[in-house]
C-alpha cells in the first residue's frame, strides 16, 4: 500500500536555525497537510496546501513557517529561525480529496530545538 | 468551532476483554468523526471514519464505532482485545475539509 514518507525521522537543530522538513505524499493525492504534535499534547492542524497554494492555516502557522512543493514528488515545512518552543514531532499527511478520503500520515520528524 | 474530549488517558484491559474508548464531540454543524491509531515510533493511521452515512460504523482490526448525535459521542469498541491492540488511540472531528481536531488520546493497554 502506498505511504507517506517523511525524511528525517529526527532533526537537531540550535536555536536561530532554519530548517527544512521533507514529505513525499502518495503519489495520486491532491492535498498535502502538516500536523505537529508537541510532548504530551494534542495533535494541532499546522496547514493544509492544494494546487500550489496555502488553502488554510492556523494560528501557530505564522511567518516563521512556509510550506512548498518544489517538484512534482516533495511537499516541505520550512521553519525560518527555530526557537524552543518548535520542539516537536511534525507529520506530513495527504488526501485525494477535501473532504471524502481520509488523511494519511507519515511516521512523522521529531524535531529537537537546543 | 470544533472540539473533542477524549475520557481516560490511559486504559487498560485484560486480554480477550471488550475495549471501550470514549469520545465526545463538540460541532455546530454535522461533523466527520475519526479515530486514527497510533503504534510506537509510527504515524497516524486512520482505523474508522464517520461521514453522516450508518451510523454504526465499521473499522479496520475488528473496531467498530457508534456515533449518537443525541449524547454527541462516537466511543470506539472492540469485542476482544489483543495485545496487538496496545498503541495510543485519537477521536478527531472535522466540519469542513481535512482541517482535523484531534484529541487528547487514549493509551490503550492490554494485559496478558
Amino acid at each position: 500500500e502506498p505511504e507517506v514518507t517523511q525524511t528525517p525521522s529526527h532533526q537537531v537543530t540550535q536555536m536561530g536555525q532554519e530548517v527544512i522538513l521533507r514529505c513525499v505524499p502518495i503519489s495520486n493525492h491532491l492535498y498535502f497537510y502538516w500536523y505537529r504534535q508537541i510532548l504530551g499534547q494534542k495533535v494541532e492542524f499546522l496547514v493544509s496546501f492544494y494546487n500550489n497554494e496555502i488553502s488554510e492555516k492556523s494560528e501557530i502557522f505564522d511567518d516563521q513557517f512556509s510550506v512548498e512543493r518544489p517538484d512534482g514528488s516533495n511537499f516541505t515545512l520550512k521553519i525560518r529561525s527555530t526557537k524552543l518552543e518548535d520542539s516537536a514531532m511534525y507529520f506530513c499527511a495527504s488526501s485525494e480529496d477535501s473532504q471524502n478520503s481520509p488523511l494519511h500520515f507519515g511516521n512523522g520528524t521529531r524535531l529537537t530545538v537546543t | 468551532a470544533q472540539s473533542v474530549t477524549q475520557l481516560g488517558s490511559h486504559v487498560s484491559v485484560s486480554e480477550g476483554a471488550l475495549v471501550l474508548l470514549r469520545c465526545n464531540y463538540s460541532s455546530s454543524v454535522p461533523p466527520y468523526l475519526f479515530w486514527y491509531v497510533q503504534y510506537p515510533n509510527q504515524g497516524l493511521q486512520l482505523l474508522l471514519k464517520y461521514t453522516s452515512a450508518a451510523t454504526l460504523v465499521k473499522g479496520i482490526n475488528g473496531f467498530e464505532a457508534e456515533f449518537k448525535k443525541s449524547e454527541t459521542s462516537f466511543h470506539l469498541t472492540k469485542p476482544s482485545a489483543h495485545m496487538s491492540d496496545a498503541a495510543e488511540y485519537f477521536c478527531a472531528v472535522s466540519v469542513y475539509g481535512n482541517k482535523l481536531v484531534f484529541g487528547a488520546g487514549t493509551i490503550l493497554r492490554v494485559k496478558s
